[in-house]
């Protein structure tokens, strides 16, 4: 597609259930990015990929968050035993190539509800 | 630790005023800033990218200014309209280090509305 792509759209989860968010970047793009965004607030680093490579994951909030990117495209974010303070929106973007100054490209978000 | 300040959190204005949003950072060692675009329900859309070497970026009715040394940058909107309304987000990217460290910090936002 023409753009990163993100599923499910939405996501209500129970309390301790698992759930997996799935995410589409660009075409070739060699970066990618997790963010969490909580409502009303900024956008929040969560993880960071170059192709297969996670080179970063200091933003991620606990042992129960696991990203993967096992073939340098797509990526799944995996939260483990949901909690309620997890719900919001996670947004996946990618960027062309491994230079920092590229436009980097957002998805729709994951809406998430722990209830 | 970078913080990103965007003020004020919310704007009303009517259709066809001039405007400007405000973002500051703290710390200066920037490699680029953008500012983006949210509609309620939607992803982040990208508006202007400036590298810490340029002071400047202009798309349309849009302008967008970088002091690095001061960590200020302005949104300038021009003759605004009512399909301008949403919220409206900074974020800088800062330079390469022994880390990966590529990745944006956000302010947290400022929510337009613009009334016909």
């Amino acid at each position: 597609g023409a753009g990163v792509s993100q599923s499910p759209r939405y996501k209500v989860a129970k309390r301790g259930q698992d759930v997996a968010l799935r995410c589409d970047p660009i075409s070739g793009h060699v970066s990618l990015f997790w963010y969490q965004q909580a409502l009303g607030q900024g956008p929040e680093f969560l993880t960071y990929f170059q192709n297969e490579a996670q080179l970063d994951k200091s933003g991620l909030p606990s042992d129960r968050f696991f990203a993967e990117r096992p073939e340098g495209s797509v990526s799944t974010l995996k939260i483990q035993r949901t909690q309620q303070e997890d719900s919001a929106v996670y947004l996946c973007a990618s960027s062309l190539d491994r230079v920092a100054g590229n436009t980097i490209y957002f998805g729709e978000g994951s809406w998430l509800t722990v209830v | 630790k970078q913080e990103v300040t965007q003020i004020p959190a919310a704007l009303s204005v009517p259709e066809g005023e001039n405007l400007v949003l405000n973002c500051s950072f703290t710390d200066s060692a920037i490699y680029n800033l953008q500012w983006f675009r949210q509609d309620p329900g939607k992803g982040l859309t990208s508006l202007l990218l400036i590298q810490s070497s340029q002071r400047e970026q202009t798309s349309g009715r849009l302008n967008a200014s970088l002091d690095k040394s001061s960590g200020r940058s302005t949104l300038y909107i021009a003759a605004s309209q009512p399909g301008d309304s949403a919220t409206y987000l900074c974020a800088v990217r800062p330079l390469i280090s022994s880390g990966s460290a590529r990745q944006l910090t956000f302010g947290s936002g400022t929510q337009l509305t613009v009334l016909p």
